[in-house]
């Protein structure tokens, strides 16, 4: 019930089109869902992160989409660049554990 | 920089050897975190220190031994390593107030046990 299942495990987006990875979650006390993005030989860092009172949060050209009903989550890349090349970790944590449980990771290429 | 620093980048040990992982964070943090990264699997959470006390020990085996001696620095002490203890270890610090809402990574600590 801990776990956070994120798919797929690799992806390959053209330059300027869309990036999507998906997570599911089965703890119904999860209430902080965060992203992070990796580059190689550098730790995670945020990226973006959603609370489940909302069902979208849009920071530029990076969107969550929430589905609290089904317990998924979502990330959306627009317009993904070459730049954006990079492992994407999504999270959940539930407020009184202090503990984030990471999903497998995601490794996102953009091709020019 | 994430303001989380840790060294070496790399190390390469046998298994007899002793070693130490340090990390140093520069945020006024009062927690810190060791996690494992592996390939292909989830970030695996070892180890919590909150104001130096260690509050969370994620059924780590005890040739891993952490050390808080105070709340800029963290050690990870490793001992008598096994081949499939070779991974990226991650120090990470936050604010600690039960959410852990933002980690700042350091960019980690590739080993390799031989």
């Amino acid at each position: 019930q801990q776990q956070v299942k994120q798919s797929p495990q690799s992806l390959i987006v053209q330059k300027g089109g869309i990036s999507i990875i998906n997570c599911a979650y089965e703890n119904t006390a999860f209430d902080y869902f965060p992203w992070y993005q990796q580059f190689p030989g550098k730790g995670p860092a945020l990226l973006i992160a959603i609370r489940p009172d909302v069902s979208e949060k849009k920071e530029g050209r990076f969107t969550i989409s929430f589905n609290k009903s089904a317990k998924q989550f979502s990330l959306h890349i627009m317009d993904s660049q070459p730049g954006d090349s990079a492992t994407y970790f999504c999270a959940a944590t539930a407020s009184n554990t202090g503990k984030l449980i990471f999903g497998q990771g995601t490794t996102l290429q953009v091709k020019p | 920089e994430t303001g989380v620093t840790q060294t070496p980048r790399h190390l390469v040990m046998g298994m007899t050897n002793k070693k130490s992982l340090k990390c140093e964070q520069h945020l006024g943090h009062n927690a810190m975190y060791w996690y494992k990264q592996s390939a292909k699997k989830p970030l695996e959470l070892m180890f919590v220190y909150s104001l130096e006390e260690r509050v969370e020990n994620n059924s780590v085996p005890s040739r891993f031994s952490p050390e808080c001696p105070n709340s800029s620095h963290l050690f990870l002490h490793l001992h008598t390593l096994q081949p499939e203890d070779s991974a990226l270890y991650l120090c990470a610090s936050s604010l600690y107030d039960r959410t852990n809402e933002k980690l700042f990574f350091g960019s980690g600590t590739q080993l390799s046990v031989l």
